[in-house]
């Protein structure tokens, strides 16, 4: 079982701050993702990437930005948080050289922008 | 767009019933299919998983069912217990590139 951690696990935080949420996997994962899910909802891609200095925007649009410059971290950052960023955001990564996408989520920060 | 559509969007079963959430698929490239259960406050994690040269996967109380033909795929839950009331996703990839997710199943086992 792989080993991702995300930091913090709860955050409220009032409009216009800039947050940044913490993801690293000690499992030597080179692919690291971020989702937003409402609660008990659907999953939303919203960074991917696939090694060191590769990022790419997911299947939805969002206002964070992802930077990957360790193999092990992969922090998400809100410039200016608005209510509508309220979600909750989850981390995963998968193995590299696998056939198939085998992939391990952490256990997700909440956030709630007032 | 490749989508994977999931149904039902909630299932209550009663304890011991057999709950069983479908999946449809329309990319027939996709060679994998894992299931994901995640409870209140948790991140998903992998619960089983099906590649598409076999029908059917067991692992302790949950079972895959995969038809390649009608491109379909579906959990089923043995000897259902009150604790695996989650939300339930199916998911399908091709080879290592990234998942494409069902619209998830809250699952409810009364007790």
């Amino acid at each position: 079982e792989a080993d991702i951690y995300q930091t913090p696990r709860y955050l409220v935080i009032g409009t216009g701050k800039k947050i940044t949420l913490e993801c690293s996997q000690t499992m030597g994962h080179d692919k690291m993702y971020w989702y937003q899910q409402d609660p008990g909802m659907e999953l939303h891609l919203i960074h991917y990437s696939y090694g060191v200095n590769s990022t790419e925007k997911g299947d939805l649009s969002s206002e964070s930005t992802v930077s990957r410059i360790r193999t092990e971290h992969f922090p998400l950052t809100l410039e200016s948080a608005r209510p509508s960023h309220t979600s909750q955001y989850l981390c995963a990564s998968s193995r590299p050289g696998g056939s198939y996408n085998e992939q391990f989520f952490g256990p997700g920060t909440r956030l709630t922008v007032l | 767009q490749q989508q994977v559509k999931q149904s039902p969007q909630s299932l209550i079963v009663q304890k011991g019933g057999i709950p069983i959430i479908n999946c449809a698929y329309e990319n027939t490239a996709f060679d994998y299919f894992p299931w994901y259960q995640q409870f209140p406050g948790k991140g998903p994690a992998l619960l089983i998983a099906i590649r598409p040269d076999v029908s059917e996967k067991k692992e302790g109380r949950f079972t895959i069912s995969f038809n390649k033909s009608a491109k379909q795929f579906s959990l089923h839950i043995m000897d259902s217990q009150p604790g695996d009331s989650a939300t339930y996703f199916c998911a399908a990839s091709k080879g290592a590139q990234k998942l494409v997710f069902g619209q998830g199943t809250r699952l409810t086992i009364n007790p």
